[in-house]
């Protein structure tokens, strides 16, 4: 079955410097990635999301790469700031499974004032 | 429309009770997800309506877990005979197919506690 890899487990950056987040997945019908941010006590939260058909997708601050072939997405976010402080868990889905989805591990990121 | 909404928050259980836990998902969605999610875990796909109609089921599913979603609106998951490694977050969650973001809206989740 599908399995989603996520590295780190833990990011800490100071304000104002950018973060990386990897992932790769190992069902080549994926063909659906979204990110989803997790705080304290709340379910996730959609933040963003690429499809297989696209490399690069970006919205404001965060921004989303995908190598099909190499089956490796990530996410970027820059200029950091302290409200980012979440943990970020990236996912993979497909059409063929109802968009059923599998996720990462999840990163903890700190950002530090 | 207030997204979704999932009952009780926390539950604490003794083993070998019975719990049935609530979700009602945003009103014109017509996918429903259920997940688990354990301490430093990311969430894991249980289960998911399409209307009314449960399309899949993880092997995570025992015969002791049910879930429902009766004339296709909000769903219920029970767990019978509950057992201490069912403590976790159970989510729900919801979403629009085809016509909507094949992203998923979460509620809060319920917190499971087997004691």
């Amino acid at each position: 079955g599908e399995n989603v890899e996520q590295h780190p487990s833990t990011l800490s950056v100071q304000e104002g410097d950018s973060a990386v987040i990897k992932c790769t997945y190992s069902d080549s019908a994926s063909n659906y990635f979204p990110w989803y941010k997790q705080e304290l006590g709340k379910g996730p939260q959609l933040i963003i999301d690429i499809r297989s058909n696209v490399g690069e997708k970006k919205d404001q601050r965060i921004a989303v790469t995908l190598n099909k072939t190499a089956k490796h997405f990530s996410l970027h976010i820059t200029e950091t700031q302290p409200e980012d402080s979440a943990v970020y868990f990236c996912a993979a889905s497909w059409s063929t499974g109802g968009f059923k989805t599998i996720f990462g591990a999840g990163t903890r990121l700190f950002v530090k004032a | 429309d207030t997204g979704v909404s999932q009952d009780p928050r926390h539950k604490i259980t003794k083993r070998g009770q019975n719990v049935t836990f609530r979700c009602d998902p945003i009103s014109e969605h017509n996918r429903l997800y259920w997940y688990r999610q354990t301490l430093g875990q990311g969430p894991e796909f249980l289960t998911y309506f399409q209307n009314e109609a449960q399309l899949e089921k993880s092997r995570l599913l025992s015969d002791r877990f049910s879930a429902e979603r009766p004339k296709g609106s909000f769903s219920t998951l029970e767990i019978q005979r509950t057992e201490q490694g069912d403590s976790a977050m159970y989510l729900c969650a919801s979403s629009l197919h085809p016509g909507g973001s094949y992203g998923y809206t979460f509620g809060s989740g319920t917190r499971l506690t087997v004691v």
